[in-house]
C-alpha cells in the first residue's frame, strides 16, 4: 500500500509570497493532519481535516490555512510568507478523525528568503 | 498548556546494549501514547503505540506506560547503529491533537 505523499518536496520562496503544499493520504485514510517542524520548536500541530471539514486547529496565525477535498487529499496554504515560516511541513494521515495512529509523509522543506 | 518532556540527549549506548528512552507528560487525561523514530533529514515513523498501563513488546522494542507517574518509556534491546535517530514521544487526550515532545537523540556506538 502506498504511503503518504507530499508535493513539492522542496520549495524556496521570498518573503511576502504565498505557497500551497499538497498531501495525499494513505489509501482508505480519511483524516489528514498538518504539522510544522523546526529545530527550536519541534513538531507543532497546524490543523486536522476529516470529511472536508477542519476538526482541530493549532495556535498559528490566520496566514496558515488548509482544505480537504472529497478524495481526502489536502492542501495547506501560507500567505504573506515570513522568514520564520522556514520549516519542514509534515502531513500525517489516519483512518478517521480521533485516530491518533498517524503516518507521516516525507514532508515539504520550505525555505523563505 | 499540555506538555510532553523528553531529555534531548544525545543518549549514547554501545552496540548490543539496551537503550532506555523516557518521556513524561503533564495531562493526566492523556489516553494514548506513541513513539516515533526520526532519522536525520527524514520524517517521523511510527514504531510503537501503547494505550494501557504496563508493557507492550514488539520485536526489539518495548514500550512501558505508568499513568499514575505520568511516565512512558521505550526500551530498545540489542541496540544497533541503525537505531541511531531521534525518538519522539507523543500523546493526546479526547479529540485533541497529538502533542509531541522535542525528542531524544540516540547514538548507538559500534
Amino acid at each position: 500500500k502506498a504511503g503518504v505523499t507530499q508535493t513539492p518536496r522542496y520549495l524556496i520562496k521570498t518573503r511576502g509570497q504565498q505557497v500551497t503544499l499538497s498531501c495525499s493520504p494513505i489509501s482508505g485514510h480519511r483524516s489528514v493532519s498538518w504539522y510544522q517542524q523546526t529545530p527550536g520548536q519541534g513538531l507543532q500541530f497546524l490543523f486536522e481535516y476529516f470529511s472536508e471539514t477542519q476538526r482541530n486547529k493549532g495556535n498559528f496565525p490566520g496566514r496558515f490555512s488548509g482544505r480537504q477535498f472529497s478524495n481526502s487529499r489536502s492542501e495547506m496554504n501560507v500567505s504573506t510568507l515570513e522568514l520564520g515560516d522556514s520549516a519542514l511541513y509534515l502531513c500525517a494521515s489516519s483512518l478517521y478523525s480521533g485516530d491518533r495512529e498517524q503516518y507521516f509523509g516525507p514532508g515539504t522543506r520550505l525555505t523563505v528568503t | 498548556q499540555k506538555e510532553v518532556e523528553q531529555n534531548s540527549g544525545p543518549l549514547s549506548v554501545p552496540e548490543g546494549a539496551i537503550a532506555s528512552l523516557n518521556c513524561t507528560y503533564s495531562d493526566r487525561g492523556s489516553q494514548s501514547f506513541f513513539w516515533y523514530r526520526q532519522y536525520s533529514g527524514k520524517s517521523p515513523e511510527l514504531i510503537m503505540s501503547i494505550y494501557s498501563n504496563g508493557d507492550k513488546e514488539d520485536g526489539r522494542f518495548t514500550a512501558q506506560l505508568n499513568k499514575a507517574s505520568q511516565y512512558v518509556s521505550l526500551l530498545i534491546r540489542d541496540s544497533q547503529p541503525s537505531d541511531s535517530a531521534t525518538y519522539l514521544c507523543a500523546t493526546h487526550s479526547g479529540n485533541t491533537p497529538l502533542v509531541f515532545g522535542k525528542g531524544t537523540r540516540l547514538s548507538v556506538i559500534a
